[in-house]
């Protein structure tokens, strides 16, 4: 059993559709980050999202950390076939030396 | 400016073989970390390393053993190859702690037969 459940694990759409992906835990995270990773690469980080409520946009994608923080969510606006790939969420456990991960969420954009 | 560096990027093993998996940090961190990927599992952690000198388990630490050499170079080894070890393996850097950005090397895709 992963500590950050996300859903779905699987998300394929078309171009031009909205979508929103969800990370949820148990338990309290002080920070969480969101990671794309593309086929044949490790993750990129696109954000961390650190206080509760926070919301943070990155062009069309919108980062939302629950007030309780123990969730957070992606939502992208118009995806594009670019947007494609794997979305991972994160965050630090054990006095923030342990990072773990998400098993993720594939996105396939369709032209 | 290199970042993190992983040798080799692909291995094939028979069972029982050992091998070490070399990660390099070019960025003064002194977090860093060893994940292996397997399909609909994410990233799930092996072991970690806070600080030069110190190791910890990770989430699935059996039938590895991890070294930190020094600041810059934190080393996984296999002993005893299994097919489920059969994964695409990733090392990871950050600054401090896992709140701040992780830097991910290439990965290394290992096969054990």
């Amino acid at each position: 059993t992963q500590l950050l459940e996300q859903s779905p694990q699987f998300l394929s759409i078309q171009e031009g559709e909205n979508l929103t992906v969800y990370c949820n835990s148990s338990s309290v995270f002080s920070s969480l980050q969101w990671y794309r990773q593309e086929p044949g690469e490790g993750p990129v980080l696109l954000v961390t999202v650190v206080t509760g409520g926070e919301v943070k946009k990155l062009k069309r994608l919108t980062f939302q950390f629950g007030d309780a923080r123990k969730d957070s969510s992606l939502h992208i606006t118009a995806a594009q076939p670019g947007d494609t790939g794997l979305y991972l969420c994160a965050g630090p456990m054990e006095y923030g030396n342990k990072l773990v991960f998400g098993a993720g969420t594939i996105l396939r954009v369709k032209s | 400016n290199a970042g993190v560096t992983q040798t080799p990027k692909f291995q094939v093993l028979k069972t029982g073989q050992s091998m070490t998996l070399q990660c390099a940090q070019d960025m003064n961190h002194n977090s860093m970390y060893w994940y292996r990927q397997d399909p609909g599992m994410g990233l799930r952690l092996i072991y970690y390393s806070a600080s030069e000198g110190t190791t910890d388990k990770g989430e699935v630490p059996n039938g590895y053993n991890v070294s930190r050499l020094n600041k810059r170079e934190f080393s996984l080894r296999l002993e005893s190859a299994a097919p489920s070890q059969t994964s695409v393996y990733f090392c990871a850097s950050s600054e401090i702690r896992g709140n701040t950005e992780a830097f991910f090397g290439q990965g290394t895709r290992l096969t054990v037969v």
